[in-house]
C-alpha cells in the first residue's frame, strides 16, 4: 500500500488566496482527521470523519477552514481567505475503525502564507 | 476535554544510556495511549502504544508504563543511539473515541 497520500507537498500563496489541501487515506480505511503543526500550537486536531461523515470539527479555528469527504478515497481542507498565520504543516491521517486505533499519518503539506 | 503534559522538552543523553519521557493526562476517562516519533521534516510514526489493562508494554528497546490512579504513562528507551534522536509526541484518547490528543513533544537528542 502507498500509505496516506496527500497533495501539494509545499504551498506557497499570498495572503486572501484560496488553498486546496488534497488526502487520500489509505485503502480500507474509513477515519480521516487532519492535523496542523506548528512550533507554538504542536499538533492540533482539526476535523476527523467516520465513514465520510464529520464527527468532531472542534478545532476548525474558524470559519475560514472548511473540510469535506466527498467518498471513501479523497477529503479536502480549504482555506478562504488565507492568512499569514496560517502557515503550518498540515497533516493528515487514517485508521481502520472509529475507537482507539492506530493512525497512520501521511507526509504532510508545507503550507507558506506571504 | 482532555489535556496532556509531556516532560521534558528537550533531553540530550550519551548514547548507550537510557532516556525517559514522561506524560499526564487530565481525563480520567482516557485509556489508550499511543506514542509518536517525528524525525526532522517526517512526519509522525507510531512507535508503541498501551491500553488502560495493561500496566507495561515493552518492544525490543522501547517500553511504555502507564498508572491509571496517578493519570501518567511514561516512555522508556533503552540503549540509545544516534537514530533515536527525534521529536517524541505522547497523546491519550478517551474512552468509545479516535480523537488524539497530543503533549507538546520532547527533542531527544543521542550524543556520541
Amino acid at each position: 500500500d502507498a500509505g496516506v497520500i496527500q497533495s501539494p507537498r509545499h504551498e506557497v500563496t499570498e495572503m486572501g488566496q484560496e488553498v486546496t489541501l488534497r488526502c487520500k487515506p489509505i485503502s480500507g480505511h474509513n477515519s480521516l482527521f487532519w492535523y496542523r503543526q506548528t512550533m507554538m500550537r504542536g499538533l492540533e486536531l482539526l476535523i476527523y470523519f467516520n465513514n465520510n461523515v464529520p464527527i468532531d470539527d472542534s478545532g476548525m479555528p474558524e470559519d475560514r477552514f472548511s473540510a469535506k469527504m466527498p467518498n471513501a478515497s479523497f477529503s479536502t481542507l480549504k482555506i478562504q481567505p488565507s492568512e499569514p498565520r496560517d502557515s503550518a504543516v498540515y497533516f493528515c491521517a487514517s485508521s481502520f475503525g472509529d475507537h482507539q486505533e492506530t493512525q497512520y499519518f501521511g507526509p504532510g503539506t508545507r503550507l507558506l502564507v506571504l | 476535554g482532555e489535556n496532556v503534559e509531556q516532560h521534558p522538552s528537550t533531553l540530550s543523553v550519551q548514547e548507550g544510556d537510557s532516556a525517559v519521557i514522561k506524560c499526564t493526562y487530565s481525563d480520567s476517562a482516557s485509556n489508550y495511549f499511543p506514542w509518536y516519533k517525528q524525525e526532522l521534516g517526517k512526519r509522525p510514526q507510531l512507535i508503541i502504544d498501551i491500553r488502560s489493562n495493561v500496566g507495561e508494554k515493552k518492544d525490543q528497546r522501547i517500553a511504555v508504563t502507564l498508572n491509571k490512579t496517578a493519570k501518567h504513562f511514561s516512555l522508556h528507551i533503552t540503549e540509545t543511539q544516534p537514530e533515536d534522536s527525534a521529536v517524541y509526541f505522547c497523546a491519550a484518547v478517551p474512552g468509545g473515541g479516535n480523537k488524539l490528543t497530543f503533549g507538546t513533544g520532547t527533542q531527544l537528542k543521542v550524543e556520541l
